[in-house]
């Protein structure tokens, strides 16, 4: 079957670095997104990886490594506004996205 | 530009009862997508159309039905409610152009079938 396997639940400080991973079984690979979604909103896109290395976007950056089955997001100088659940997704070879449950993050001051 | 807009925002329903949760797009996206999200599970495709006058069926789509008259308008009905379909769904809609195809969704709608 498919697999998106995300952390639960993270905590972090404010002005701190956190590494969200995502490991990933699918049928096919068609790119892989990361999305912010804060409580009781919809999710919002926030990056996508389609070939191995890094993708910096200001204080956010994502990494992918196929051979792996591996991303993560790398969140910079976190502030309170950060904290929110964090998908992770990948597009499999029926061009559906395939969906993590969401990493939860709590950050504390 | 309001993007997508769902309705309503949420909704109570007694078990039995028919519901149309509504969704329009005003980017001129071909593809629309319904979503419903459960605690501690990830978003789960119910059906999607990749254009006008074409749908298909995403990994849960029993007890589902939708329908793509026009570019701009994807509603999801629910036939007879049950308690399991309790949940937030999402509608988002993509441009199917460019690499990344992003999705964007919509605000959601929160439904309690009783």
């Amino acid at each position: 079957g498919q697999n998106i396997d995300q952390p639960t639940e993270m905590t972090a400080t404010e002005g701190a670095i956190v590494q969200i991973n995502c490991t990933y079984q699918t049928s096919g690979f068609n790119g892989l997104f990361w999305y912010q979604q804060h409580a009781g909103e919809a999710p919002t896109f926030l990056s996508y990886n389609v070939l191995d290395g890094l993708e910096e976007k200001g204080r956010f950056s994502s990494f992918l490594s196929r051979s792996k089955g591996y991303s993560y997001l790398l969140l910079k100088e976190l502030q309170m506004k950060d904290s929110a659940s964090y998908l992770c997704a990948v597009r499999d070879s029926n061009y559906q996205l395939i969906w993590g449950a969401g990493t939860k993050l709590i950050i504390k001051p | 530009i309001a993007g997508i807009t769902q309705a309503p925002t949420s909704q109570i329903l007694a078990a039995g009862r028919r519901m149309t949760l509504r969704c329009t797009q005003d980017m001129r996206h071909n593809a629309m997508y319904w979503y419903r999200q459960d605690l501690g599970l990830g978003l789960r495709l119910i059906h999607y159309s990749n254009t006008a006058g074409t749908t298909g069926k995403g990994e849960v789509p029993d007890g589902y039905s939708v329908s793509r008259a026009n570019t701009d308008d994807f509603p999801l009905t629910l036939a007879s409610a049950v308690p399991s379909q309790t949940s937030v769904y999402f509608c988002a809609s993509s441009d199917r152009a460019g690499d990344a195809d992003t999705q964007y969704f919509g605000p959601g709608t929160r439904l309690t079938v009783l």
